[in-house]
């Protein structure tokens, strides 16, 4: 089983409507990142969050981490197209570890 | 820049052979983490290198599983006696080093690997 649960596993929504991704971890979240994965592609880099409460934003996707630091929120505003993926969440378990546990990824479909 | 390379992208191989996959990083990135995916879920963590040395080996999940990087740079993952629960894709990734406690790790494509 993952050590981070990802919900929804799986989101369909209307292009230009907004969404939200959650993140949850029974344990304190060390360095939680966000990262976004085309199918047959590698991960790439959206947003890192580290202090409790902190929140990042960059173009129309926001992330929140949240004061407890177990959990995670990816919001992107007035989806498009391009924003279609799969959306992985990854946290360091020990605080200066270098090693990433990942979720299970929410696959994301943005219908036109 | 060039980011982080794979070869080779797809690996079909038998029960039973011998198998290397291998990552080129960022050029002056110290840090580099080997990790493999199977279908539907998240990366899970194989090993990691600062510099030549495995700096924390505990994803390998058995002997059959090696990996090296002699002269700092580029890394070759080793997999023995493939078995076909090894099918996954193997992603490399590669960090600027331990300068500070967390860094972004950039990710290569990832090797898929099927074993007959």
């Amino acid at each position: 089983s993952q050590e981070l649960e990802q919900s929804p596993q799986s989101l369909i929504v209307q292009e230009g409507k907004n969404l939200t991704i959650n993140c949850t971890s029974s344990k304190t979240l060390y360095g939680l990142y966000w990262y976004k994965q085309k199918y047959g592609e590698g991960l790439i880099f959206l947003m890192m969050l580290q202090k409790g409460g902190e929140e990042k934003s960059h173009e129309k996707i926001t992330a929140k981490l949240d004061e407890k630091k177990q959990q995670s929120s990816l919001h992107i505003t007035a989806s498009q197209p391009s924003h279609a993926g799969i959306y992985l969440c990854g946290a360091a378990r020990i605080q200066g570890a270098q090693k990433l546990v990942f979720g299970q990824g929410t696959r994301l479909t943005i219908n036109p | 820049g060039a980011g982080v390379s794979q070869t080779p992208s797809n690996k079909v191989t038998e029960k039973g052979k011998y198998v290397e996959l291998r990552c080129d990083p960022i050029s002056g990135h110290t840090a580099l983490y080997w990790y493999r995916q199977s279908l539907g879920q998240g990366p899970e963590f194989l090993i990691y290198f600062q510099g030549t040395g495995a700096a924390d080996d505990s994803g390998l999940p058995n002997d059959r599983f090696f990996a090296v990087r002699p002269e700092g740079s580029v890394s070759t993952l080793k997999i023995q006696r493939t078995e076909r629960g090894d099918s996954a894709v193997y992603l490399c990734a590669s960090s600027p080093g331990a300068t500070s406690s967390y860094n972004e790790q950039f990710f290569g494509p990832g090797t898929r690997l099927t074993v007959l």
